[in-house]
This record gives C-alpha cells, structure tokens and sequence, in this order.
C-alpha cells in the first residue's frame, strides 16, 4: 500500500539553528512529493513538491527538501530557523493509481527564540 | 489570501440537526476537494469534484453529501452527524484533477462541533 510516514510529532528548534523535519514514503513508480505548511486557524498552503531532476528543491519562505531515492525520505530544512517558521507541517505523496494525493499526519514545529 | 473562502469558520450542531458547509474559490480552477482534518492524523480525502462531476468518494457515510452547482462553489450539506464528526474541514482547488505535478489551494476550514 502507498503510504507516507512523519515519525515525529513535534519537533523543537532554537530560533537561529537549521531545522530538519523528517518525511518517507512508500509508492509504486516514482514518486511525486509535496510539502504543506499551515498556520494557526489557516488552510494549507504549498511549499515545494518534487516531480523529477535535481534532488534538492527550493520552495517558499527559505525552505529546501532533499529527495534520497535510496531511502525514500524527502526531509524539509532550512539552514536557519526563525519563530515565524512555527507550524504543523505535512508532507504528500502522488496516489499513483488515482492521482490524489497521501497524506501524512503532519510535524508540530515550534521554534523557540 | 489563498482565493478560497469558507463559511462557516466555526459551528456547532447538534446531531439531529441539518447545516451545510459553503466554499467558495475565486481562482478559476476546474476541481474542488473536501478533505477532513483531526489532530494528528492525516487528511482524509473525503470527495472530489473535476467540473462540477464528482469523480471521487471515498467511502464517506451518507450523512455527508456534497453539491457542486458550478465550478466556483462547493457545498457540504450535514444531517444527523455524530460526535466523532467534529474536525476541521478544508475545502481545496486546482487548475484540474489528476495531474501528477499540480498543487492544491486550501481554504481556511470549517471547525465543526458535534454535540
């Protein structure tokens, strides 16, 4: 079965160091990924997705992910963090079979100042 | 603003009542979603629509029923909900359904409490 994994349910930074939220999939063929972000009583709002070529993607507000084939992960970074950054974040993967896409249960990041 | 309203932010129902959910995108796409939200689990895809056809349903009890007059607006119509119904409810857009690379705009929710 296709699925994807966010093992951590929150993830604590201090304002200024990188951060890392953690995301791997499972899906036959290759994979189309996407992170979302959402803010306190907001919807969604799209970072970045991979589709296909270089394996580290740029997306808004200064985050980055990083496609491993190997280990199918495809984390969300950003070199520096900042209190504003503070959200739940979701990572997506492509249903290959009906194009709607496979959620995971979201990341709780809290940046500390 | 991400171009797509719902209303109502927040209600509260009773379970032998009958409320509807409004959504509204102002983005010209052709296809709209209603997903569920609880905490800490993953959206659960609930119906899609790809002009004004729905295309999707995943299993959803009968007393959720959706309505897509027109490309423009969606509607969740509630009756006789159950406690374990009070989620957030995201409605969503894109240019087309299906495609492999496109990305959703989501409204900011329905907060809906079963009593």
């Amino acid at each position: 079965a296709q699925s994807v994994a966010q093992p951590e349910d929150q993830v604590n930074v201090a304002e200024g160091n990188p951060l890392t939220v953690k995301c791997t999939y499972s899906v036959s063929g290759n994979p189309y990924l996407f992170w979302y972000v959402q803010y306190p009583n907001r919807g969604l709002q799209f970072l970045l997705k991979y589709i296909t070529g270089d394996n580290l993607v740029k997306g808004s507000y200064g985050f980055e992910a990083e496609f491993n084939k190997s280990q199918t992960s495809f984390h969300l970074k950003k070199p520096s963090a900042l209190v504003s950054d503070s959200a739940l974040y979701f990572c997506a993967v492509r249903d290959t079979s009906n194009y709607q896409l496979i959620w995971g249960a979201g990341t709780k990041l809290i940046i500390k100042p | 603003e991400t171009g797509v309203t719902q209303t109502p932010r927040h209600l509260v129902m009773g379970m032998t009542n009958k409320k509807s959910l409004k959504c509204e995108q102002h983005l010209g796409h052709n296809a709209m979603y209603w997903y569920k939200q609880s905490a800490k689990k993953p959206l659960e895809l609930m119906f899609v629509y790809s002009l004004e056809e729905r295309v999707e349903n995943n299993s959803v009890p009968s007393r959720f029923s959706p309505e897509c007059p027109n490309s423009s607006h969606l509607f969740l119509h509630l009756h006789t909900l159950q406690p374990e119904d009070s989620a957030l409810y995201l409605c969503a857009s894109s240019q087309d359904q299906g495609w492999t690379n496109e990305k959703l705009f989501f409204g900011s929710g329905t907060q809906l409490s079963v009593l």
